[in-house]
């Protein structure tokens, strides 16, 4: 499969505990966004990625999370704490981007959390 | 008062119908404009890509229109299929910001 890939696809926690995600990119895309949907509403922008380095973070993206992408491949969003807010699917996203142009962004079937 | 407005929240409509779902939006200037189709627990699916002088682009069934003057687009499904069951989401990407903006889409249900 040479989509995006996002690990796991479901997580239960329980309120307090800390979580990760992975996702892993289509292999030649240099952007990698992180996107937050809960039911019934779009997905909410978290972070973006250009290479390795984070180039925006939404006022969404609390102290609680951080997100990383070491060598500009794959990604991680951790999540510490957890609260039972912090439920919704996580989604991310990715794409080639060739200034001044942007290739259409590549959606993971995303990580659904649920903090009980 | 969100950014990208999308009507109706939901639709009903049958098998074989036509429908146009609309989005209004207040980024601007912006860089393109996209129409996603997204099943139920499942990944947003890029349908369509205008950039802001482009009018209309088609994709099969799917044809997006987009009116920068108004700042309103449309996408319109003709002869829908079961299979087109899903939330449609407008997305707008801002020219000074590489980050998407999502509507809260539109749910439609398509009836045998």
């Amino acid at each position: 499969d040479t989509g995006v890939s996002q690990n796991p696809r479901h997580k239960i926690t329980k309120r307090g505990q800390n979580v990760t995600f992975r996702c892993d990119p289509i292999s030649e895309h240099n952007r990698l966004y992180w996107y937050r949907q809960t039911l019934g509403q779009g997905p909410e922008f978290l972070t973006y990625f250009q290479n390795e380095a984070q180039l925006e973070k939404s006022r969404l993206l609390s102290d609680r999370f951080s997100a990383e992408r070491p060598k500009g491949s794959f990604s991680t969003l951790e999540i510490q704490r957890t609260e039972q807010g912090d439920s919704a699917m996580y989604l991310c996203a990715s794409s080639l981007a060739v200034p001044p142009r942007d290739t259409e962004a590549f959606f993971g079937q995303g990580t659904r959390l649920t903090v009980v | 008062k969100n950014q990208v407005e999308q009507s109706p929240q939901s639709l009903i409509i049958l098998e074989g119908k036509n429908c146009t779902l609309q989005c209004n939006y207040t980024v601007s200037p912006f860089s393109n404009l996209r129409w996603y189709k997204q099943d139920t627990g499942r990944g947003p699916v890029s349908l369509t890509i205008m950039t802001f002088s482009e009018n209309t682009k088609s994709n099969g069934r799917y044809t997006a229109t987009l009116d920068a003057d108004t700042k309103q687009s449309s996408l319109h499904i003709t002869a829908s299929q079961l299979s087109d069951s899903a939330s449609y989401i407008c997305v707008v990407s801002p020219w000074w910001t590489y980050k998407y903006i999502f509507g809260t889409g539109t749910r439609l249900k398509v009836l045998a």
